[in-house]
């Protein structure tokens, strides 16, 4: 079955560093969508992208944060200068349409230190 | 902005029957959906509602009242392996994003 994967599955940084995190989406889907969950707190909707540009962004997406899909399989999520706030799991997502279900990748956990 | 209720935490034994219930409101409604996740993974799709009524998938079904603004996930034949977070999450006309709750932790017991 086919699914979204995710890397790396760990990231480490320093506080005003560059991170950027890979996922690969799933072939035939069309929307993509980048979701963070901090340790105990509830998933974040962060920006979604369709026909190569941004459809939403939620208010945690300011300007240190860009996406891109650079290919036609990746889809990449890019944090300009990490604060230790930015600590917490990415999740990529994907759905075929935009009313499926979005399916998710295993995340990647971001520390910041 | 959503709010989407759910209880924190639920106990229940091995074999036994578990029902989550998951309220919200919001304008547009569009969709509800229940995802599993275990710790430190993904979310897992579990169910979708749109529909008033029960949808059944083998061992959990997922109910939606729209009017009344209310969902719940129902878990039976509970297995030690059901033990995780169980997240509600509604969609709204228009939007692109899931709004989730913050999630039911289940522990099964032997």
């Amino acid at each position: 079955e086919p699914e979204v994967t995710q890397t790396p599955s760990h990231q480490v940084t320093q506080m005003g560093q560059e991170v950027i995190l890979r996922c690969v989406p799933i072939s035939n889907h069309l929307y993509f969508y980048w979701y963070r969950q901090i340790l105990g707190q509830k998933v974040e909707f962060l920006v979604s992208f369709y026909n190569n540009e941004i459809s939403e962004k939620s208010e945690i997406f300011d300007d240190q944060f860009s996406v891109e899909r650079p290919d036609g399989s990746n889809f990449t999520l890019k944090i300009r200068s990490t604060k230790l706030e930015d600590s917490a799991m990415y999740f990529c997502a994907s759905s075929e349409q935009l009313s499926d279900t979005q399916y998710f990748g295993p995340g990647t956990r971001l520390t910041v230190l | 902005g959503q709010n989407i209720d759910q209880p924190t935490e639920m106990t229940a034994t091995e074999g036994a029957i578990v029902q989550i219930n998951c309220t919200y409101q919001t304008s547009g409604f569009n969709g509800l959906f229940w995802y599993q996740q275990h710790a430190g993974e993904a979310p897992t799709f579990l169910s979708y509602n749109v529909l008033d009524g029960l949808e059944e998938k083998g061992r959990f079904s997922s109910f939606l009242s729209r009017s009344k603004g209310y969902s719940y996930l129902l878990l039976k034949e509970l297995q030690m392996k059901d033990s995780a977070s169980y997240l509600c999450a509604v969609r709204r006309l228009g939007d692109y994003k899931l709004s989730f709750g913050a999630g039911t932790t289940v522990t099964v017991r032997a």
